[in-house]
């Protein structure tokens, strides 16, 4: 069964970098999208990017533009999620999710990762 | 960007009731649009795909409509194990944008 294994909370300094993984399972990794979204507590959903596994070609929203790299490894079906200089409004849980066809509706979740940040 | 706005942005119910949420786009977006349903600590759960389409798995009491710029979500028959946030997306293009959300709670 298709499965997405995020990596653990992490609590991290204003300025820091973070970096979250996402281990994919049960399907072939290059062939569905990967999407990034936050959830600051209390909030809505936030679209943050996407990565294509095959070949690695990205697509981030402006928000994060130059603060985000995704990237993703064949060899272990695992993709990342960087965001540096970190600022208190980053606490949040983020999540991977994967694409789905026709629509690309995202069908299957990780966990989600809380990331903290504060001083 | 397109817009994605969800009304009402809450909604009082009751076991059984008929419930409607409405998601209207800033541009036509066809039917690429999904909807969402997240509880309390969990991951967003996929509900109905390409605007219609209900996702395996998910009660039939769940249906979607619209296309263009105006979508609906309809829950039949209120459940308990449906109070719930549920948000709708666009995947027409790049950001991929949510609606605000609307949270279902009990009446």
């Amino acid at each position: 069964q298709v499965q997405l294994v995020q990596s653990g909370a992490e609590v991290k300094k204003p300025g820091a970098s973070v970096k979250v993984s996402c281990k994919a399972s049960g399907y072939t990794f290059t062939s569905y999208y990967i999407h990034w979204v936050r959830q600051a507590p209390g909030q809505g959903l936030e679209w943050m990017g996407i990565i294509n596994p095959s070949g690695g070609s990205t697509s981030y929203a402006q928000t994060f533009q130059g603060r985000v790299t995704m990237t993703g490894d064949t060899s272990t079906s695992t993709v990342y999620m960087e965001l540096s200089s970190l600022r208190s409004e980053d606490t949040a849980v983020y999540y991977c999710a994967r694409e789905g066809p026709m629509s690309a509706p995202l069908g299957y979740w990780g966990q989600g990762t809380l990331v903290t940040v504060s001083s | 960007d397109i817009q994605m706005t969800q009304s009402p942005s809450s909604l009082s119910a009751s076991v059984g009731d008929r419930v409607t949420i409405t998601c209207r786009a800033s541009q036509s977006i066809s039917g690429y649009l999904n909807w969402y349903q997240q509880k309390p600590g969990k991951a967003p759960k996929l509900l109905i795909y390409a605007a219609s389409s209900l996702q395996s798995g998910v009660p039939s009491r769940f249906s979607g409509s619209g296309s263009g710029t105006d979508f609906t979500l309809t829950i039949s028959s209120l459940q308990s194990e449906d109070f719930a946030t549920y948000y709708c997306q666009q995947s027409y293009n790049t950001p991929r944008t949510f609606g605000q959300g609307t949270k279902v709670e009990i009446k």
